[in-house]
């Protein structure tokens, strides 16, 4: 899976579905985590956030799971449709710090 | 849209051009971001605005000179670049500070030639 600083760089899903996009992050001070979702030609568009007080948050048709004990996050999009394929990321933020970006999945919906 | 836009979408300049990009955000923010983007690699943040002041410069040349006349314009200017600069250029802005949810702008993708 992605994390800030190593990447799975794509992902193929059959329209229909699930997907799941992983990101390993690397500072356990990190409290605030965001998925972003970049289709081509396009700037980066705000999905999902999740701070380090939940483990699950839920939004439409997309979960982000948070594992603090092995500093894991993942994006799980259901019933993946073509408008999804895109390069998503996740970036953590450090209290009083920058965000820092993952290098990004591309995700490839397959009709 | 995200309510942060950008102009040019592309810009081609050769290395002794002179050239601007705007950003103009619609949010309310206070904070403004220049981030370049290259392929396969993670969102380099190259400089923070917060109130109209710059609070970072992440040890970014001085061929790129940030400007923020108001906390709704942020520009960069170019001047000298090299062909390693050809990248897209995203604005983005956020409420209150780096800490805060950042929305970003379509992107500048510039060459340089």
């Amino acid at each position: 899976g992605e994390s800030v600083g190593l990447h799975l760089p794509t992902l193929s899903v059959q329209e229909g579905d699930n997907s799941i996009i992983n990101c390993a992050y690397s500072n356990s001070a990190s409290d605030y985590f965001i998925w972003y979702k970049q289709e081509s030609g396009k700037g980066p568009q705000f999905i999902i956030d999740i701070r380090s007080n939940m483990d699950k948050r839920q939004g439409q048709r997309v979960t982000v799971l948070l594992n603090k004990t092995v500093k894991h996050l993942s994006l799980q999009i259901a019933a993946t449709q073509p408008g999804d394929s895109a390069v998503y990321f996740c970036a953590e933020n450090i209290p009083g710090n920058q965000f820092y970006f993952g290098t990004g999945t591309s995700l490839t919906v397959i009709p | 849209e995200t309510g942060v836009t950008q102009t040019p979408r592309h810009l081609v300049m050769g290395m002794t051009n002179k050239k601007s990009l705007k950003c103009e955000q619609h949010l309310g923010h206070n904070a403004m971001y220049w981030y370049k983007q290259s392929a396969k690699k993670p969102l380099e943040l190259m400089f923070v605005y917060n109130f109209k002041e710059q609070t970072e410069n992440n040890s970014v040349p001085s061929r790129f000179s940030p400007e923020c006349p108001n906390s709704s314009h942020l520009f960069l200017h170019l001047h000298t670049l090299q062909p390693e600069d050809s990248a897209l250029y995203l604005c983005a802005s956020s409420q209150g500070d780096a800490t805060d949810t950042q929305y970003f702008g379509p992107g500048t993708r510039l060459t340089v030639l």
